[in-house]
């Protein structure tokens, strides 16, 4: 079974461009979520979607960041225009159902630089 | 305060030493708590999850005090491969319950 994916697995843009993550999940798993650690601080909850729909996106920072997930499967996580703040490592998790107890598959990660 | 409170470490113990981490978390109403690990530029992975009752996996025994809100990882006969980031982590402090809270990890070196 492929785990989830992600790509790319680093970025280095320049302040105010644009950055689009992608995420594959492990098929059939309808929880996608996306976290994020920025250097010296913990893993923190972006966003997490069941299926195509956003169940709770009360950690992205603001409004330049966009997650979709069109159709259910693959989901993209676009920052723009880029800040120096963003650079971090981006990851990536689904799951198969939301039971407490339910682990989440995590991604290697994207590490976004931005300069 | 942090959520989810947890010694940095190093801790650097000598192969086959036991070692004990613990983790503080702050919502009384938390669901459930897991130990991650994280090896260096890798993904975090479920180490396991703790239950109430105490668990045990091989040389692992995870511990949890809801009372005090403390979470314990006892790690016995340290191997090399130990060598890792062991991110404590909490779901269910906020909104829907399968946001997970991570602490911001202890790292173990184990030496030969």
């Amino acid at each position: 079974e492929a785990g989830v994916t992600q790509f790319p697995s680093h970025s280095v843009i320049e302040k105010g461009q644009t950055v689009t993550l992608r995420c594959d999940p492990i098929s059939g798993h309808d929880n996608l979520y996306w976290y994020r650690r920025v250097m010296g601080k913990e893993i923190k909850f972006l966003l997490h979607f069941v299926k195509e729909s956003k169940q709770d996106e009360s950690g992205m920072p603001n409004n330049r960041f966009l997650a979709e997930r069109t159709g259910g499967t693959y989901s993209t996580l676009k920052v723009q225009p880029a800040e120096l703040e963003d650079s971090g490592v981006y990851f990536c998790a689904s799951s198969q159902v939301t039971e407490y107890n339910s682990p989440l598959h995590f991604g290697n990660g994207t590490r976004l630089t931005v300069t | 305060r942090k959520e989810v409170e947890q010694d940095p470490g190093p801790f650097n113990v000598p192969e086959g030493a036991t070692v004990a981490f613990n983790c503080t978390y702050s919502n009384s109403a938390s669901q459930s708590f897991f130990w991650y690990r994280q090896d260096c530029r890798k993904e975090p992975k479920l180490l396991m999850s703790v239950y109430s009752s105490g668990n045990e996996d091989g040389r692992f025994t995870a511990q949890l005090n809801r009372a005090s809100q403390y979470i314990s990882l006892l790690i016995r006969d340290s191997k090399l491969s130990d060598s890792a980031t062991y991110l404590c982590v909490v779901k269910g402090l906020t909104g829907g319950g399968n946001k997970l809270t991570f602490g911001t990890g202890t790292q173990l070196k184990v030496e030969l």
